[in-house]
């Protein structure tokens, strides 16, 4: 089946810091890309869409400037939360998707634990 | 607005029979999807649905209607590892996918 992985698992840092997170499409490759963002006890929240190549399309209330996402191919994806503060910690998750709109399954990454101290 | 809604928790007994029901309201349609999701992991597919009727795969079955924006998730021979958060979501027409807030399965010996 389809994995994606995401790197770092879990990353403890200072406020004030930013923190990259690497998400991968190991077999295959990722039409799209999403990352998402959840709290404790709370559901999914989507932050952004990336397609290779083109910038990020980002949800309402998610600051552009503040999570950087940077779609370098189509096997990787970047999310940098600059200047993070303990408000920003988080369990983030990225998904990938390949196919054609009607239906394209959305293959999650393991999630990386942010917490800012 | 656009509205998934889900029971937020349910609580079932080894080896019994639970459903769990997901009602949605969207601009549009295009694919119900359900996802399991341990405690601090990510979510898991389990099913999809696009046609009115019933998708079964093992002991877990999906049913849908679309005139009545009807879904639910059947689990059988219910497993303590079952214990999880059901996400239920929704392709609508601009193909995003509209997430429910899960429900907490809950299983007891």
């Amino acid at each position: 089946g389809a994995v994606v992985s995401q790197h770092p698992s879990w990353v403890i840092c200072k406020s004030g810091t930013s923190v990259k997170i690497e998400c991968r499409s190991l077999d295959f490759q990722a039409t799209t890309m999403f990352w998402y963002r959840q709290f404790p006890k709370q559901s999914l929240m989507l932050m952004a869409t990336s397609n290779e190549g083109s910038k990020a399309t980002y949800e309402q209330g998610v600051e552009k400037d503040k999570f950087l996402i940077n779609h370098a191919s189509l096997t990787l994806s970047t999310l940098t939360v600059t200047s993070a503060h303990p408000e920003d910690s988080s369990f983030y998750i990225c998904s990938a998707s390949v196919g054609a709109e009607g239906y394209n399954e959305q293959f999650f990454g393991p999630g990386t634990r942010l917490t800012v101290l | 607005g656009q509205n998934i809604d889900q029971p937020t928790e349910m609580t079932a007994t080894e080896g019994a029979i639970v459903q769990i029901n997901c009602t949605y309201q969207t601009s549009g349609f295009n694919g119900l999807f359900w996802y399991q999701q341990h405690a601090g992991e990510a979510p898991t597919f389990l099913s999809y649905n696009v046609l009115d009727g019933l998708e079964e795969k093992g002991r877990f079955s999906s049913f849908l209607s679309r005139s009545k924006g009807y879904s639910y998730l059947l689990l059988k021979e219910l497993q303590m590892k079952d214990s999880a958060s059901y996400l239920c979501a929704v392709k609508d027409s601009n193909y995003q996918l509209i997430w429910g807030a899960g429900t907490k399965l809950i299983i007891k010996p």
